[in-house]
């Protein structure tokens, strides 16, 4: 079946520091990849996305490149802030279907 | 921009009441899901509709059920609250049709607790 599996949390970094999350994917066909995020007491909203194989997504200093060969997204920033502290989700959805996999969350926390 | 809105943010109700939580949005999207978020667990698929009056069930159905009487309007029911169904449920929505990668955009969740 389609899958996500993403880096367990909780992830702690100081401000400036360097982000990756891990994120990989099984599915039975070419699936749309995207990084949601979740501040706390909101709702998820699309932080990016990437449609094919090599391409990269980018927003508010985040990218995820989407490799089919490792079958990976993972999302990185080169210089996090307090600002940042959330939960971030994979996910993906096989073109033309609405159904969305979702990873189980990873939370981020930055310090000052 | 897209706009889904939950009926409530925080929701108490006791253990056999029936609970209604209602999910609106105003983008004329086709697809509507409800989802229920658990620490570890990610978003897990209860109902989606991808029409009015059509409904699917997801991963997680039992103990639920839907109504979509309107385009704009999706409702999920507990028809007997139990402790177990406490949780964070979030709504969402998407445009349908075919060929396409359609993100879903989310509601602010409604946080359920039963006593």
């Amino acid at each position: 079946g389609n899958s996500v599996t993403q880096m367990e949390g909780p992830v702690t970094l100081s401000e400036e520091a360097f982000l990756t999350i891990n994120c990989t994917y099984t599915a039975t066909g070419y699936p749309s990849l995207f990084w949601y995020v979740q501040y706390p007491g909101e709702g998820l909203q699309l932080l990016l996305k990437a449609t094919k194989a090599d391409d990269k997504g980018s927003n508010k200093g985040f990218e995820a490149t989407y490799r089919k060969e490792t079958t990976s997204f993972h999302l990185e920033k080169g210089s996090v802030q307090v600002s940042d502290s959330a939960v971030y989700f994979c996910a993906l959805s096989l073109k033309g279907s609405s159904d969305m996999r979702f990873g189980a969350g990873t939370r981020l926390t930055v310090k000052p | 921009d897209v706009k889904v809105t939950q009926s409530s943010r925080y929701l108490v109700k006791r253990t056999g009441e029936k609970v209604f939580l209602e999910c609106v949005q105003d983008m004329d999207h086709e697809n509507m899901f409800w989802y229920r978020q658990d620490p570890g667990l990610g978003l897990r698929l209860i109902y989606f509709s991808y029409d009015v009056k059509m409904k699917e069930k997801g991963d997680i159905p039992e103990g639920y059920s839907v109504s979509r009487e309107k385009k704009e309007r999706f409702s999920l029911i507990l028809e007997s609250a139990s402790t177990n169904q406490t949780s964070m449920y979030l709504c969402a929505s998407t445009l349908g049709g075919q060929g396409g990668s359609y993100e879903q955009y989310f509601g602010p969740g409604t946080r359920l607790t039963v006593t």
